[in-house]
This record gives C-alpha cells, structure tokens and sequence, in this order.
C-alpha cells in the first residue's frame, strides 16, 4: 500500500470548512484514497473514499488532484463533535484476502468554538 | 440502520480468567475483522472472517486467543488465561466487501464501538 503524509495537527473554527490534506505521491493506478476518523474513545468511522473523481456524501467531501498524487478531505461546516483524529489511507481492492486495516498518525483535528 | 454493536462494553477481569467478548456486525456484511487498540496506538488486526472461507487468524498473537463466527453473522473472540499484556480495547469491524450492489467494498469497514477489557 502507498505510503501517506498529513500534517499531525490542525484547528479549525466551529461552522468553517475544515481542509484535511494528504499526500500520496507513489500511489498506483488501481490504489482508492480512504478516509477514516477516530473519535476519543470511540471504534474507527469510515468516512469516504475515491479513486480519482471528486466524492461527495453526507459527511464530508473528497477532492483527489488530477495527477492523483494528492486529496483532501473537506468538511463543509466543521462542529465539535468533528474533533477526532482523521486518517488517509490508500489501498487497493483486492479479493480472498484479509485487507485489515493500517493507519499511520493521522492528523488530530481540533475544532474549537 | 443498526450499527455493529459490540458486547459487554466494558470488562474488568483477573489475571488468569477466560473472557469472551461478542460482536454482532451488520446484517448482510460479509466479512468480519477484529482488531485491538491499546492505549493512544494504532490497530493491531487480530482474525478475519469472509463468508464461509476459512478464517485468516495471522494476527492472533498466542494460541491463548481464538474466534469463532456462528452462520456467518455473530462472532465472539475468546481469550483464555488472560494476562496483564491483554488489556486494551477490542474492536470489531463488518465491510461488505462484495455484497453492495456488486462493486467490492473491502476497505469499507464499520467498526463497533469496542469492548475496554483489563486485566488486573
């Protein structure tokens, strides 16, 4: 699986838009940009995914640059329950095979009121 | 709809006991994983369950722990003789992976809100 950066922190204002990038320079064409969140005591949240157009959903948007080798996830009206740490991941799909998941650091993401 | 729900929330056992630990994953999910948490680490992946397949069990770490997943729908992980070391918080996830309208999903999982066991 390609490897991602994103910053380790980020503050956003309650009611703004919250940009969470990433990078993945080495992704490879059959590779999707996955996007998860971890609340503070809580299990892992799927939040979205894309291959290379922009994805929408009632949580949060992915915009994936046109060369694919970096996203970012936009969450159009940040609120404090969206403080969590946020993790990219890029993985392919596959079959017949466990494909647990592995997140790096993420990017902790402080809303603030 | 319903999530996948874990049970007990929480579990405080002794060094040396048996405890199981039940996950109810969501209806019409194929694949189960469970994973466990320590605390401010990352997932370490324990077993896999895919439709009738045989389970991957590469991440147990000692035969102390093993699964099992009855009709393809609920599983319990077991840990015998539980020690200190395995305190943490056990997570449970459920992913369609192939059942959603035929486009495979493998990497969309829905985790359970854990169970928190420690072990005193």
């Amino acid at each position: 699986d390609a490897k991602t950066t994103q910053p380790t922190s980020m503050d956003c204002a309650e009611g703004r838009a919250a940009n969470l990038p990433c990078n993945h320079s080495t992704i490879s064409g059959n590779e999707y940009v996955y996007w998860y969140r971890q609340i503070h005591s809580q299990g892992p949240q799927y939040i979205i995914h894309g291959l290379k157009n922009n994805e929408t959903n009632e949580m949060a948007s992915l915009i994936i640059t046109e060369d694919r080798k970096s996203s970012t996830l936009i969450l159009p009206h940040a609120t404090l329950r969206d403080t969590a740490v946020y993790y990219c991941i890029v993985r392919a799909t596959f079959s017949g095979s466990a494909r647990q998941l592995t997140f790096g650091s993420g990017t902790q993401l402080t809303v603030l009121p | 709809g319903a999530g996948v729900s874990q049970s007990p929330s929480n579990k405080v056992t002794e060094k040396g006991k048996d405890v199981e630990l039940r996950c109810d994953p969501i209806s019409g999910h194929t694949a189960l994983y469970w994973y466990r948490q320590s605390l401010g680490q990352g997932l370490e992946f324990l077993i896999y369950f895919q439709g009738n397949s045989a389970p991957d069990k590469s991440g147990l770490p000692s035969d102390r722990f093993s699964a099992e997943r009855t009709g393809g729908s609920v599983s319990t992980l077991t840990i015998q003789r539980t020690q200190q070391e395995d305190s943490a918080v056990y997570l449970c996830a459920s992913s369609p992976e192939g059942a959603s309208g035929g486009r495979p999903s493998y990497n969309e999982q829905f985790f359970g809100p854990g169970t928190r066991l420690t072990v005193l």
